[in-house]
């Protein structure tokens, strides 16, 4: 167990939708990290926040939107949904601005029909 | 950010020593070299992280040489429940940007 909680574990919505994930970083950890991944793409980073300020962005699309909260806690919108987005998507935390040492949820498997 | 390359594939069977080669040819002074771990469905999961020489720890070495531009992660008395996907990673510690570049990793497989 990492420590990192994600939820919800599973989510089937359809074409067009907007969902909301949800993680939880380890205790004392600042940054918060999304990442995707899918059969033909591998592991892709999407955004990473730091104390509640967005620090990097990767491949994320712009359908795609996240915050960090006062609490540490991360969410990642995606709206508009499309087949294509049906992925794993993994959070991580890491203690500080470092790029070390990422400790990652369990995921949440999107489904989209 | 350096790239990474390593093997696509590789077999093993119990009790053996695993060794997966990472070339990083372009590695950076202040970069660190990184191996995560993943089973499938699952997050990754860091296994071992070094910056020159040996570094030991209870599941793997890493075994970097001089110049860097290598490093070699090695398995002692691999088992079946070792089968993942190892990614090599290679980035500045403490740098300002934490976002980890994944390639596609080395699939290991360990038959009994």
């Amino acid at each position: 167990d990492s420590g990192v909680t994600q939820t919800p574990k599973h989510l089937i919505t359809a074409t067009g939708q907007r969902v909301t994930l949800r993680c939880s970083p380890r205790s004392g950890d600042l940054s918060v990290y999304w990442y995707q991944q899918s059969l033909d793409q591998g592991l892709q980073f999407l955004i990473q926040y730091y104390n509640g300020e967005e620090r990097a962005k990767g491949n994320i699309l712009e359908r795609f939107s996240a915050q960090q909260f006062p609490d540490l806690h991360s969410e990642l919108n995606l709206s508009s949904l499309e087949l294509g987005d049906s992925a794993l998507y993994f959070c991580a935390s890491s203690a500080g601005l470092a790029r070390d040492t990422q400790y990652f949820g369990p995921g949440t498997r999107l489904t989209v029909l | 950010l350096a790239k990474t390359t390593q093997p696509i594939s590789m077999d093993s069977y119990e009790g053996q020593e695993v060794n997966i080669t990472c070339s990083h040819n372009n590695i950076a002074t202040n970069d660190y070299i990184t191996w995560y771990q993943q089973f499938p469905s699952q997050g990754p999961r860091f296994i071992i992280q070094g910056y020159k020489t040996k570094v030991t720890n209870e599941v793997a070495s890493l075994f970097i040489p001089a110049d860097r531009k290598s490093s070699t992660l090695s398995l002692p008395r691999v088992s079946l429940s070792d089968t993942a996907v190892y990614y090599c990673l290679v980035g500045e510690k403490g740098g300002s940007q934490g976002n980890l570049i994944f390639g596609k990793g080395t699939k290991l497989s360990v038959k009994p």
